[in-house]
């Protein structure tokens, strides 16, 4: 049961930021938020995490509300490889909430 | 990050026989360890989680007894689907985690199609 919301799918140009959106309007105060990718075919890959605070990567940032209902990830330029399905998961520390549950994802598409 | 690799990438089998599928740590000891199970167009769904040397914990709906979990070292788990059947066909994947870091990794992913 994913505690997560996000849109089917999204598309964006080469080159420009590509902006994916999160709702998690029940997370609690000690489950961070998780994005992975699976692109055709593989497994899933890990991106970033965060649990308040914005946080930024060599591959994208993740922008946390302040009052950490939702989130957006930032893939600041975007390539055609970037093409994935895309998962925002909210996980705890310890117990059965620790445990990573995918949803459905959203679908990026880049486009040249 | 870390890697987790997997063995075979692929398996084509016949009904009713049985597959063994590896999931390898490569530069970190996994204190736990996940097996997740993906059908076409679908999400990923956790079949069970393991603990180095413990029996694995397996989700709702989940046979233990056909999906066998082996978890013997902090570097290798196994997954063995006894008696596989043409609906056992799918994406299997494996995550590895050690403690004290948040990041889950996963494997490629083995391709199961039984026949």
């Amino acid at each position: 049961d994913a505690k997560t919301t996000q849109p089917p799918s999204m598309d964006c140009a080469e080159g420009r930021a590509a902006n994916l959106p999160c709702n998690h309007s029940t997370i609690s105060g000690n489950e961070y938020v998780y994005w992975y990718r699976q692109i055709h075919s593989q497994g899933p890959q890990y991106i970033i995490h965060g649990l308040k605070n914005n946080e930024t990567n060599e591959m994208a940032s993740l922008i946390i509300t302040e009052d950490r209902k939702s989130s957006t990830l930032i893939l600041p330029h975007a390539t055609l490889r970037d093409t994935a399905v895309y998962y925002c998961i909210v996980r705890g520390n310890t117990g059965a909430n620790s445990k990573l549950t995918f949803g459905k994802g959203i679908t990026l598409s880049v486009r040249p | 990050g870390a890697v987790v690799s997997q063995h075979p990438s692929r398996v084509i089998c016949k009904s009713g026989t049985s597959v063994k599928i590896e999931c390898r740590s490569l530069d970190f000891q996994a204190t736990t360890m996940f097996w997740y199970r993906q059908f076409p167009k679908q999400s990923l769904m956790l079949m069970a989680t393991s603990n180095e040397g413990s029996k694995a914990t397996y989700e709702q709906g989940v046979e233990k007894d056909k999906f066998l979990i082996n978890h013997a070292s902090l570097t290798l788990s196994t997954l063995t689907v006894t008696s596989a059947h043409p609906e056992d066909s799918s994406f299997y994947i494996c995550s590895a985690r050690w403690g004290g870091r948040n990041e889950q990794f996963f494997g490629p992913g083995t391709r199961l199609t039984v026949l």
